[in-house]
């Protein structure tokens, strides 16, 4: 499996500021992931972080909200913009590792970061 | 798009005894299956997953089973074991840009 941090691992913010989620992966992976989950409920994808190229954003969720940066294959950042207490919930790194040209692939998530918006 | 349903919701077993938790999918093109487990404040662990060109896997206490034609697929865990108290979700994907649909989540209770 891959080794993922995120960083911070929690924060308390005030509603109206920003917040930068930090992801590592200890190996290069080709797709990188960001989730959602809200309290007490399942994860939902935000997007796709493409290395090299803008994300691809999931019904709901838009750029201008959730800037997604990718600058290489092992990091990419998320960023919660103009939070509201409505934002308050995990946000999960994952990451695909392939098994093998025809076989598939494995997604591993890393701890999240627990944000919660006053 | 595809849509994932699990049940039950919550599930309270002895120790020992066996678990059973069910899901269902909607897009007959999904073609893997994993299975997480998400324990209180960590990032949900992949335990086991099976693709459609198998019907069951097994690994130690825990294995899943797929039925293609009903399109749904179980997760059996046996001689259950406190530590296995988490919850659980499956999820279901076409493979090929793996993009995970996830089931709403069981909460596993495991009691002495």
């Amino acid at each position: 499996s891959a080794v993922i941090s995120q960083k911070p691992s929690r924060d308390i913010c005030q509603r109206g500021t920003s917040l930068t989620i930090q992801c590592q992966v200890d190996s290069q992976v080709t797709m990188m992931f960001w989730y959602r989950q809200q309290p007490g409920q399942s994860l939902t994808l935000i997007a796709t972080a493409n290395q090299g190229s803008e994300a691809t954003y999931e019904s709901g969720f838009v750029i201008d909200k959730f800037p997604i940066s990718r600058p290489n294959l092992t990091f990419s950042t998320l960023t919660v913009s103009n939070m509201s207490p409505e934002d308050s919930s995990i946000y999960l790194c994952s990451v695909e590792r392939l098994l093998g040209q025809g076989i598939g692939y494995e997604q591993f998530f890393g701890p999240g970061t627990r944000l919660t918006v006053l | 798009g595809e849509n994932v349903e699990q049940h039950p919701s919550t599930l309270s077993v002895q120790e020992g005894d066996s678990a059973v938790i069910k899901c269902t999918y909607s897009d007959s093109a999904s073609n893997y299956f994993p299975w997480y487990k998400q324990e209180l404040g960590k990032g949900p662990q992949l335990i086991i997953d099976i693709r459609s060109n198998v019907g069951e896997k097994k690994d130690q206490r825990i294995a899943v089973t797929l039925n293609k034609t009903a399109k749904h697929f179980s997760l059996h865990i046996t001689e259950t074991q406190p530590e296995d108290s988490a919850v659980y979700f499956c999820a279901a994907s076409p493979g090929t840009a793996s993009k995970l649909t996830f089931g709403t989540g069981t909460r596993l209770q495991v009691t002495l």
